[in-house]
This record gives structure tokens, sequence and C-alpha cells, in this order.
């Protein structure tokens, strides 16, 4: 089953403690992005890459960091969380082919910083 | 600036009754409009899109959108509600190379 698969699912953690979300997609997507969702704002992008390799800062990057090592994965992570980075997260991939592609979604990381 | 807006934070309907859940949108050039829904504990999932041609798009679950370009809209319709459409709806467009999304209206349909 063609899927964007994400963990952890839930996460609670205090602040300051360094933690990696995963992302993992079996589509051969070559462009993955991580958005957060905050009530009243949307979704709002964090990180977006294009390709192995190749990340850009979308609207909101202050406070996290990616990686694409391989095509598949697509990391998140905190070095330092902060209550503010309180949110859902969820990670989407797509062709990348063109600006037209339909993104595809994983189930979403609630995550809480205490 | 680029921007999509979405009036309603929440819109009820009867179940069998048509819906409408509304959308704006401020980007130059041509608009890529896209329609995304999410149910609860769950990612976001495509819709239906417009890029180009007729200006009635047809989507998944019985749900169409139609493209103003005078009045600069997107809103997306059903003829007849269901229970189960209810779920948080996201408008968003691609003006250069990133999805800006809505900030969301919530639909419930009552029995």
């Amino acid at each position: 089953e063609a899927q964007v698969t994400q963990n952890p699912r839930y996460l609670i953690t205090v602040t300051g403690k360094k933690l990696t979300v995963t992302c993992s997609q079996n589509m051969n997507h070559e462009y993955m992005s991580w958005y957060r969702q905050d009530p009243g704002l949307g979704l709002r992008q964090i990180y977006y890459s294009m390709n192995v390799e190749v990340t850009d800062k979308g609207d909101v990057p202050e406070g996290y960091k990616v990686s694409r090592k391989e095509k598949r994965n697509f990391p998140l992570i905190l070095e330092s969380p902060s209550p503010n980075q309180t949110s859902l997260y969820f990670c989407a991939s797509s062709t990348g082919q063109t600006r037209t592609d339909t993104q595809y979604f994983g189930p979403g990381t609630r995550l809480t910083v205490l | 600036a680029q921007s999509v807006a979405q009036p309603e934070d929440q819109v009820n309907v009867a179940e069998g009754n048509p819906l409408t859940v509304k959308c704006t949108y401020s980007v130059s050039g041509n608009p890529y409009l896209f329609w995304y829904v999410q149910y609860p504990n769950r990612g976001l999932q495509f819709l239906l899109k417009y890029i180009t041609g007729d200006n009635l798009v047809k989507g998944s679950y019985g749900f169409e959108a139609e493209f103003n370009k005078s009045q600069t809209s997107f809103h997306l319709k059903k003829p007849s509600a269901l229970v189960s459409d209810s779920a948080l709806y996201f408008c968003a467009v691609i003006p250069a190379d990133k999805l800006i999304f809505g900030t969301g209206t919530r639909l419930q349909v009552f029995p």
C-alpha cells in the first residue's frame, strides 16, 4: 500500500531534550515536506526537500533541522525543543515533477513539549 | 502577499442538504488550487484540484469545486451532505513552489 508513515504518533517531552520524528514514504517520491498544524493557523511549512541531499527552509524553520540522506526518509529533528513547538506535525511527499502535484500526507505526530 | 482565506471556521448542515465550504485566494499569475480533507486523527487527504480548463472540478466522495476567476474563489460543494462528510477541510494554493494552506473549515453534518 502506498503510504507515508510517521513515528511516533504521539510524543510528550520536556524542554531541551533532543528528539527526532521519522518520516518514510514508499512511493519513490522526490519531494518531501514537513508541516506543523496549529489552531487558527492552518498548516505551515517547516522544511522541504526536492531530492536526496537537497533541503530548504519553509515558512517556519526556526528550531528545526532536517536531513535527506535517502530518498524514502525525511526525519525532522528538534535539537532543543521548546513549549512553542507543541503542535501537530505532518510529513508529506509528492513526485515533485510539477508544481501541480498532489501531496500525500502522513497520519501526523502530536508533540507536546512541557 | 500570496494567500488563501477560508472565511468560515465552521459550517453546519443537515444530512441530505447541499453544502458549500468557501475559499478565496490572492495570488499573482495563474492559481493552482486544491482542496484537502482531514478526518479525526488522520492526515490530510486530497479531494480535488484545479489546474486549468473546465471551471467545475469533480473530486472524490462526490465533492466538486467551482473556480471563479473574477471573484477569486474556489468554493467546495456537494449536492447532498452525509454525516460521514464531517471533517476539517483545507483549501490550498500554489503560487510558486509550495502549497499555502487556508486556516481550515470544520464541516459538521447533522443527522
